[in-house]
């Protein structure tokens, strides 16, 4: 089957530092993304990883850990506009862009 | 560059009735997917198009197909509408070649009554 899971919601105080943390299970594995989308707008590309490790883009960085199932999405210096929904998203199959999406964890960011 | 532009941006159908929504993608992108995203859950994946053919599908009923145009612009075609099929429907848009990101349209806001 297809899962993924992540936090529903979490809390942050602007300035700070915060990690969205990810687990998937799925039959397929070509790539791992993250999305922002905030309330009533499409979903919007942060990062993606495809090898296990860091890739660091800016404010925001994003860890891969195939063997474990496990990645997370790191928020540097919040600020009030990063408070929005982060999409985790694993792109299944060897072609194409179907993802399998988890819930979204809402992030509200306080000042 | 206009991006993923999708029509309309909402719509409100009663219950019985039948709906299509539509997607242009991004300019030099030739895949096109669609997915329903329920309020407060993350997008679901409902099919994908490639050379105007269904490639793959994901866990839905028959009620919902499609059709891809041969400049890729897409359309969600949705049968005897529930009220449970209430939800941001959004398209996504890439380039076959290469492992990139997808872009995803701004979504068609979809009430049925």
């Amino acid at each position: 089957g297809q899962n993924i899971d992540q936090p529903t919601e979490m809390t942050a105080t602007e300035g700070a530092i915060v990690q969205i943390n990810c687990t998937y299970q799925t039959s397929g594995f070509n790539g791992l993304f993250w999305y922002q989308q905030h309330a009533g707008e499409a979903p919007t590309f942060l990062s993606y990883n495809v090898l296990d490790g860091l890739e660091e883009k800016g404010r925001f960085s994003s860890f891969l850990s195939r063997s474990k199932g496990y990645s997370y999405l790191l928020l540097k210096e919040l600020q009030m506009k990063d408070s929005a929904s982060y999409l985790c998203a694993v792109r299944d199959g060897d072609y194409g862009q179907n993802f399998v999406f988890g819930p979204g964890t809402r992030l509200s960011v306080l000042p | 560059d206009a991006g993923v532009t999708q029509s309309p941006t909402h719509l409100i159908k009663t219950r019985g009735q039948q709906v299509t929504l539509r997607c242009s993608p991004k300019s030099g992108h030739d895949t096109v997917s669609w997915y329903q995203q329920a309020l407060g859950q993350g997008p679901q994946f409902i099919f994908q198009y490639y050379e105007e053919e269904e490639r793959q599908r994901g866990n839905f009923p028959d009620r919902f197909s499609g059709h891809q145009f041969p400049n890729y612009s897409s359309e969600l075609n949705v049968n005897a509408l529930l009220l449970g099929d209430s939800a941001l429907y959004l398209c996504a848009s890439s380039r076959e070649q290469g492992l990139t990101e997808a872009f995803f349209g701004q979504g068609t806001r979809l009430t049925v009554v």
